[in-house]
C-alpha cells in the first residue's frame, strides 16, 4: 500500500545508546514531519522538513537530529538515548511545503522504550 | 505551550448516541482546523477539517461546528457506532501545527 512507512515498529534501547528511526513516503510529498506521542500530551512536533534539503526544529527538538536524505526519506536520530525519550514516534507527510501545514498521512509509528 | 485545549479526555457513549468533543484555541492566527482519528496501534488519520469562514461542515455522520467569537470548535459524531471507538484529536494550522491532547471515545454496543 502507498503511504508512509516507518521502521522499526518496536525497539528497546539502553540509556546512552544511539539509533536512527527511518521513514519513507511514496506519495511525492514535499513536506515531512516527526512527532512523538505521549499519554495525555497529544502529538508534539519534533522536527519537520518543508521541502527536500531543509529541516527545522519543532516544539520538542532537544536530544534529536534529523536528516532529509531525499524527497522520499526523512530519518530521526537519537544520539544518546534517555528514558525521557520513551515514546511512540510518528512520521508524517503532506503535499505542500508550509511549516504550519497539516500533516496529511501518518505512518503506523515506532514504539521506543529506553531502559 | 498548549495552543489548543481539548475536552473531555475520555468519553463513553451508547450505540446510536451522539458523541461531542470540544476544543478551544487561543491564538487567532489560525486558518485551518482539522480533526484526526486514531485507532490503537495506528497513526492518526485525517477525518474532517473546517476553515474559520465556515460555521459548520458535515461529512456523513461527522460534523464540525466552529464558533469564531468563542474561539471554539467541536466534533459531533451522530449515531455513534462501536467502530467509531478511537482516539480523536483536534488540531489547527498556523505558524506551526498543534494537536490537542486527544479524546478517547468508547461506543458501547
Amino acid at each position: 500500500n502507498a503511504g508512509v512507512t516507518q521502521t522499526p515498529k518496536f525497539q528497546v534501547l539502553k540509556t546512552g545508546q544511539s539509533m536512527t528511526l527511518q521513514c519513507a513516503q511514496d506519495m511525492n510529498h514535499n513536506s515531512m514531519y516527526w512527532y512523538r506521542q505521549d499519554p495525555g500530551m497529544g502529538l508534539r512536533l519534533i522536527y519537520y522538513s518543508a521541502s527536500e534539503g531543509t529541516t527545522d526544529k519543532g516544539e520538542v527538538p532537544n536530544g534529536y537530529n534529523v536528516s532529509r536524505l531525499n524527497k522520499r526519506e526523512f530519518s530521526l536520530r537519537l544520539e544518546s538515548a534517555a528514558p525521557s525519550q520513551t515514546s511512540v514516534y510518528f512520521c508524517a507527510s503532506s503535499i505542500d511545503g508550509q511549516p504550519g501545514s497539516q500533516p496529511q498521512h501518518f505512518g503506523d509509528g515506532t514504539r521506543l522504550s529506553i531502559l | 505551550q498548549q495552543q489548543v485545549k481539548q475536552s473531555p479526555q475520555s468519553l463513553i457513549v451508547q450505540k446510536g448516541g451522539i458523541s461531542i468533543i470540544n476544543c478551544a484555541y487561543e491564538n487567532t492566527a489560525f486558518d485551518y482546523f482539522p480533526w484526526y482519528q486514531q485507532f490503537p496501534g495506528k497513526g492518526p488519520a485525517l477525518l474532517i477539517a473546517i476553515r474559520p469562514d465556515v460555521s459548520e461542515k458535515k461529512e456523513g455522520r461527522f460534523t464540525i461546528s466552529f464558533n469564531k467569537s468563542a474561539k471554539q470548535f467541536s466534533l459531533h459524531i451522530m449515531d455513534s457506532q462501536p467502530g467509531d471507538s478511537a482516539t480523536y484529536f483536534c488540531a489547527h494550522t498556523g505558524n506551526q501545527f498543534y494537536f490537542g491532547t486527544g479524546t478517547s471515545l468508547t461506543v458501547i454496543p
